[in-house]
């Protein structure tokens, strides 16, 4: 069975801190696909990043980077010099390829809030 | 340019009326996909299509069902709507077997109350 972990359920920084989400997942497939999304209060969730089992290299786009670390099973996402733009919920996801479809597996979501 | 569409953003629906959820796309992809959002939870997908395939979640009530008549849209029908089935629901595709190009494109979601 594929299971993801936030283990923040709510994060509270002020602007320009910078603050990292935990992700840690559990699976049994040898190639899977890890994701982070961003759910605004209007509730749409935005694609931030996909990362495929086999490239465990960090990524840093902007302000945001990831650290995948196959060793720990993590996969943590970190917003430098935060901003009150980044106040969102986040989900970490697993995806279980399912017959040219993509499962996906959320973690219960780390709910960010950054203070002015 | 809205990619994934979903209609009504807010219904409201009477306990055990039948209601029915709209999902509309412009990308052309191949597989779409339904989740169900309760307040402060993770997204639970609940089934999906892959062009005319029907795939549904195990775990997925009888009461949820699901319609793809042409490859744009995808309706969620519920027939008898219960007080724990207010949700947000959300509605997704993904185009092909590729795996670099699995990635889901969510729309807005619909958020429905049940009285």
């Amino acid at each position: 069975a594929q299971k993801v972990t936030q283990a923040q359920t709510e994060i509270s920084v002020v602007e320009k801190e910078d603050v990292t989400l935990d992700c840690v997942y559990e699976t049994r497939d040898t190639t899977y696909y890890l994701f982070w999304y961003k759910q605004p209060p209007s509730g749409e969730l935005v694609f931030l990043i996909r990362r495929n089992s086999f490239d465990e290299q960090n990524e840093i786009s902007g302000r945001y980077s990831w650290n995948f670390q196959k060793s720990t099973s993590s996969f943590n996402f970190t917003i430098t010099a935060s901003q009150v733009v980044d106040s969102a919920v986040y989900f970490c996801a697993l995806s279980a390829p399912f017959q040219g479809a993509q499962k996906l597996v959320f973690g219960q979501g780390t709910r960010l809030t950054i203070n002015p | 340019d809205a990619m994934v569409i979903q209609n009504p953003r807010y219904q409201v629906t009477q306990f055990g009326k039948p209601v029915t959820l709209s999902c509309s796309q412009t990308l052309n992809h191949n597989v779409m996909y339904w989740y169900q959002q309760k307040s402060s939870q993770a997204p639970k997908l609940l089934f999906h299509y892959y062009d005319k395939d029907f795939n549904n979640e195990a775990d997925t009530p009888d009461n949820f069902q699901s319609r793809r008549p042409n490859t744009s849209f995808c309706f969620l029908d519920i027939r008898s709507p219960g007080l724990g089935d207010a949700a947000m629901y959300l509605c997704a595709t993904s185009k092909t077997r590729d795996p670099t190009s699995r990635d889901q494109y969510f729309g807005p979601g619909t958020r429905l109350l049940v009285l």
